[in-house]
């Protein structure tokens, strides 16, 4: 079965600093996509970037980027340049297909003025 | 474009009851999918309706079931609530191809508590 693994339950930083979220996967496929997903306390889930397996380049969007290690099943997020509104709940998630997101436990990401 | 809707944002039953939740995808998406997010057990998938038949389903009892019509909306329906039920149900839609770059794009969440 496929799992998904976020090591980092909570992440305080201050605002303008760059972090990076962790993610780690577990699957024997070949072609699958991973996401990550913010929940501002608002709880509306929100696509923040994804990536192909296929590709090697790295997805970038605005100030979210990935750093995507297919050998060592690593998609960690990269966020430059922090804004108070970066507060929510981060989960990283693998789709093979089949429509079903399998998710992490997820990083409470703290963004301080 | 609209986003994804779900009706009502909130729900309290009781032990017993049955409740059911209602979920409008984004215009021209054809699947909709479940998800339970509790605090203990996270985001779980519950199932999934394309083309008005449950084409996926995640490991919850028969008490969780659904359905969806032929524009797409999608209803799940949870019988004979337990304590346990109590969870934010989440809804998202997508174009429904099968394949893996098919984004899903979320609703707000319908929060149920069963007392």
């Amino acid at each position: 079965a496929q799992t998904v693994t976020q090591s980092q339950p909570e992440m305080s930083v201050q605002e303008a600093e760059t972090v990076t979220l962790s993610c780690t996967y577990d699957t024997s496929e070949s072609n699958y996509y991973l996401f990550w997903y913010k929940q501002p306390p608002s709880r509306q889930m929100i696509l923040v970037i994804r990536q192909e397996a296929y590709k090697q380049q790295n997805a970038t969007e605005n100030r979210f980027s990935v750093n995507f290690q297919k050998a060592a099943k690593s998609f960690s997020l990269k966020i430059s340049d922090s804004q108070l509104g970066d507060t929510a709940m981060y989960f990283c998630a693998f789709n093979q297909g089949a429509q079903k997101l399998v998710f992490g436990q997820g990083t409470r990401l703290t963004i301080n003025p | 474009k609209a986003g994804v809707t779900q009706t009502p944002r909130y729900l309290i039953k009781t032990r017993g009851q049955q409740v059911t939740l209602s979920c409008s995808p984004i215009s021209g998406h054809r699947s909709v999918s479940w998800y339970q997010q509790t605090p203990g057990q996270g985001l779980q998938f519950l199932f999934e309706y394309f083309s008005e038949t449950q084409r996926n389903k995640g490991n919850f009892p028969g008490r969780f079931s659904g359905r969806q019509f032929s524009n797409s909306r999608s209803e799940m329906n949870v019988s004979t609530l337990e304590l346990g039920d109590s969870a934010l149900y989440l809804c998202a839609s997508s174009l429904g191809s099968g394949r893996a770059q098919d984004t899903q794009y979320f609703g707000p969440g319908t929060r149920l508590t069963v007392l």
